[in-house]
């Protein structure tokens, strides 16, 4: 069935670094990928998505491609900040409409 | 804009009892809704989904059901909780295969 990997955390940088955060996936046919964020004490909330092969999603500073060879959407930001410090999870969406998520990536980031 | 309701906040209810959470979706026709549970420090595992009026697809087997009695109504319920049951459980709308999913506040149930 359909799943989502997304790497060990937690993630802890220094301010200004450069994050990567994995996310692997395998499914059948042609799934739209999402990023979300969690804020803490906050809800999840949509951060990028990409809905077709190499397309790549973007919003505040991150951003992610639809790689479909190696079936991945990996998170990328240039340079971290302390308030970007939340879980970061990454979903798949399927042609049926069914929504599943990785297990989720705590990042925090150091001033 | 579309809004979406999920109530109560906060349950705490005794092993063996029935569970009814209820979620609503207001400003949009025939969303698909969701259920999740989120364990803490742990993601989010699907519970069941509905693209329609009465179909309801079950993710996991175990003491919950899900209902969708009305088109932007959906139910989640027990007819005796377990403990293992205690968690968090979000409610989310969506609109077609390439649009992300927004949730509700989630509802923090504690069975004792």
């Amino acid at each position: 069935g359909d799943s989502v990997t997304q790497m060990e955390g937690p993630v802890t940088l220094s301010e200004e670094a450069f994050l990567t955060i994995n996310c692997t996936y395998t499914a059948t046919g042609y799934p739209s990928l999402f990023w979300y964020v969690q804020y803490p004490g906050e809800g999840l909330q949509l951060l990028l998505k990409a809905t077709k092969a190499d397309d790549k999603g973007s919003n505040k500073g991150f951003e992610a491609t639809y790689r479909k060879e190696t079936t991945s959407f990996h998170l990328e930001k240039g340079s971290v900040q302390v308030s970007d410090s939340a879980v970061y999870f990454c979903a798949l969406k399927s042609n049926t409409g069914k929504l599943i998520f990785g297990q989720g990536t705590t990042l925090q980031v150091k001033p | 804009s579309q809004t979406i309701h999920q109530w109560p906040a906060t349950l705490v209810q005794p092993v063996g009892s029935p569970l009814s959470l209820e979620c609503t979706v207001e400003g949009t026709s025939n969303p698909n809704l969701y259920w999740y549970r989120q364990a803490a420090g742990r993601g989010l595992q699907l519970l069941f989904y509905s693209v329609g009026i009465g179909q309801i697809s079950s993710e996991v087997p175990q003491n919950l059901s899900a209902s969708r009695p009305q088109d932007r109504q959906f139910i989640l319920s027990s007819k005796k909780l377990l403990l293992s049951d205690s968690g968090f459980y979000l409610c989310a709308w969506s609109v077609g295969p390439l649009y992300g999913a927004f949730f509700g506040q989630g509802t923090r149930l504690t069975v004792v």
